[in-house]
């Protein structure tokens, strides 16, 4: 079955950029049926979800994150990318990557997600 | 955007025993032309990602055990476990896809009594 992984650095100074990367194994994110996401949890709270692209690179942003986020889409790595820039501590969270079945069901749950990570942004 | 609210906070179910979760959405989530309730459930446990337990309200994922059961409608949602087992200890979260952003709900944790 398809199975998610994140990557990327798990301390960030602030007003730098993060930047994670999502690695799909078991299944293809140029296969249309599936939007790919990015979920965010702060340590101890909730879920927010921060937004979706297609393998067409399309995407839709979650409004309160639009103007600091970018996601991109590699197909050649099997591969989808975040981006939130000028970050603060307020964006210490794990960050999850999960698969979205919209295009194949028109809803919007997130399934499968992979293990999460941290990261902090401090000094 | 939609906000989602859950209650109670926390409960504490004896082993066996049913527990209820409710979930409520400031604007209806029910779009009038298929009928559909666009509601979802998760279920996290300690040190693990969410996972998905129901979608359209109802509908249970592949693989979830049908003590597992999911109700409502409009703006008033309900996750049902029959009959509550060890390893359901866990936080629980609703999530409306009706519109963007898509939210999710504050959780409610279950443990044993």
């Amino acid at each position: 079955q398809v199975q998610l992984q994140e990557s990327g650095p798990g301390l960030v100074q602030p007003s730098e950029t993060l930047s994670l990367t999502c690695t799909v194994s078991g299944g293809s994110v140029s296969y249309g049926s599936y939007y790919w996401t990015w979920i965010r949890q702060p340590p101890g709270k909730g879920l927010e979800w921060i937004g979706y692209i297609y393998y067409s690179g399309g995407t839709n942003y979650n409004p309160s994150l639009k103007s600091r986020v970018t996601m991109s889409v590699d197909t050649s790595k099997n591969q989808f990318s975040l981006k939130l820039s000028s970050v603060t501590a307020a964006d210490t969270a794990v960050y999850y990557c999960a698969r979205d079945p919209y295009p194949g069901t028109g809803g919007h749950w997130f399934d499968p997600w992979g293990q999460g990570i941290l990261v902090t942004v401090s000094s | 955007d939609i906000v989602m609210t859950q209650s109670p906070d926390s409960l504490a179910v004896s082993l066996g025993e049913r527990a209820t979760l409710n979930c409520k959405s400031s604007q209806s989530v029910l779009y009038s032309s298929n009928n559909k309730n666009y509601l979802a459930w998760y279920q996290q446990k300690p040190g693990q990602p969410p996972k998905l337990l129901i979608y359209w309200t109802s509908t249970r994922e592949s693989g979830v055990p049908d003590r597992f059961s999911g109700s409502g409608s409009g703006t008033d949602f309900t996750l049902t476990i029959s009959s509550l087992q060890a390893e359901d200890v866990a936080v629980y979260y609703c999530q409306q896809y009706y519109s963007t952003p898509f939210t999710f709900g504050p959780g409610t944790k279950v443990d044993i009594k």
